[in-house]
């Protein structure tokens, strides 16, 4: 089974619309997260849900809210798609993090979404 | 806000040749990560560092953690075309909100 996974594998859409990933964890974890990694590599996290609260909100635009209807679950939507969305999304999951210790994050397969 | 930074960002070897990635951060760690990706895949964790000093090997990779919790390097014995892809490395701060800061990567590059 797989531990993290996200639908789709390949989004593509066209400026102005607006699209869900979905993302799902089987492993028990408290802790997800949704990460963006531009054309470069460069991983960046956008967001992090621990026990359905918001605790990371990095300076991202507002287009992008995250949801989570439960501790397995935590999809991204994102509003009027622009040229630079186009990236690889990839979806995370960890143990809780507290003060003092982080845990290994497992991570899906990733969504590229291209915006034409 | 903390930053990690990494060295280099590409790093081409002949197959066989040894291998290094630096990673410095701004911040004194509380514990450091380090993960790999392959072409077209996604970040795989390799190993946590938590002790000041540490150094812990998984066959021909060693894992360092400097005595100041600020500095980390994975090295790389005799590479093999296996192990081409983007090593990250990721650092935690603590204070319990906070997530992991990932370096910019290096990618190793093998020639065979």
């Amino acid at each position: 089974d797989t531990a993290v996974s996200q639908t789709p594998k390949y989004l593509v859409t066209q400026m102005g619309n607006d699209k869900s990933i979905k993302c799902e964890q089987n492993l028990g974890h408290d802790t997800m997260y949704w990460y963006k990694q531009d054309s470069k590599k460069f991983l960046k996290i956008m967001f992090s849900y621990n026990n359905k609260e918001l605790i990371i909100n990095e300076t991202v635009p507002n287009r992008f809210s995250p949801k989570s209807p439960d501790k397995a679950h935590l999809n991204l939507h994102i509003n009027s798609l622009e040229l630079g969305d186009s990236a690889v999304y990839f979806c995370a999951s960890s143990r809780i993090v507290t003060s003092g210790r982080a845990w290994e994050q497992y991570f899906g397969p990733g969504t590229r979404l291209t915006v034409t | 806000g903390q930053q990690v930074m990494q060295i280099p960002q590409y790093q081409h070897v002949q197959e066989g040749e040894d291998f290094t990635t630096y990673c410095n951060s701004s911040t004194t760690l509380s514990n450091i990560q380090w993960y790999k990706q392959r072409p077209g895949g996604h970040p795989v964790f390799l190993i946590q560092l938590v002790k000041s000093g540490e150094v812990k090997k998984q066959k021909r990779l060693t894992f360092q953690f400097g005595e100041a919790k600020k500095n980390s390097s994975l090295h790389i014995t005799a590479t093999q075309t296996t192990d081409v892809g983007t090593y990250f490395c990721a650092g935690y701060s603590g204070g319990g909100a906070d997530g992991l800061t990932f370096g910019k990567g290096t990618h190793l590059i093998i020639q065979p």
